[in-house]
């Protein structure tokens, strides 16, 4: 079956620092979305993107938050300067469509110390 | 806000036995709903998916929804220890654009031989 890949797996920075979360979507894929989970907490929607925009995003998705695309595979998740509170397994999901079923990403561990 | 509710659990069944997990949500209008299966450290995992009032089998698991209750449960049959895991309620919010999910808190499942 297909996978959404997603990279690295953990990534470790310093509070302030910007970090880059990135992610292969299965290539036929038109839906991407990125998720969250604090340690212990629920899976929480921050964004979802379509046709080369964001088309929904959540409250925690702020300003210091942003989604690209910039080729035709990649779709990376940016946070400008990380705080302690952004520790959390960071999920990548696509779908082909609307209703159909969503495929996550294995996650990336980002630890903010 | 959209509410999904689970009884965190943790559920402890003997194998073999019947694991029954519940879940209820509160945005009167949901259409889908979706069990996902997480091993702990890894992504969630569809396992079953319902749009209709009433049972849905798929194997050993079984879905059960009444709008009207606003409920949704899920049964695994013959319980194996590899089914021990935490189980994700999720409903799909009605959004123009996607697929955006609301998770429950999870029940952990404890299977022991």
């Amino acid at each position: 079956e297909p996978e959404v890949t997603q990279t690295p797996s953990h990534q470790v920075t310093q509070m302030g620092q910007e970090v880059i979360l990135r992610c292969v979507p299965i290539s036929n894929h038109l839906y991407f979305y990125w998720y969250r989970q604090i340690l212990g907490q629920k899976v929480e929607f921050l964004v979802s993107f379509y046709n080369n925009e964001i088309s929904e995003k959540s409250e925690i998705f702020d300003d210091q938050f942003s989604v690209e695309r910039p080729d035709g595979s990649n779709f990376t998740l940016k946070i400008r300067s990380t705080k302690l509170e952004d520790s959390a397994m960071y999920f990548c999901a696509s779908n082909p469509g609307l209703g159909e079923k969503l495929f996550f990403g294995s996650g990336t561990q980002l630890s903010v110390l | 806000q959209k509410e999904v509710e689970q009884n965190s659990g943790p559920l402890s069944v003997p194998e073999g036995a019947i694991a029954s997990l519940n879940c209820t949500y509160s945005d009167r209008v949901s259409q889908s709903f979706f069990w996902y299966r997480q091993y702990s450290g890894k992504s969630p995992e569809l396992i079953m998916s319902i749009y209709s009032n009433g049972d849905k089998e798929d194997g050993r698991f079984t879905a059960q929804l009444n709008k009207a209750s606003q409920y949704v449960s899920l049964l695994i049959r013959d319980s194996q220890p590899s089914d021990s895991a935490t189980y994700l309620c999720a409903v799909k919010e009605r959004t123009e654009y996607g697929n955006k999910l609301v998770f429950g808190a999870g029940t952990i499942l404890r299977v022991k031989s």
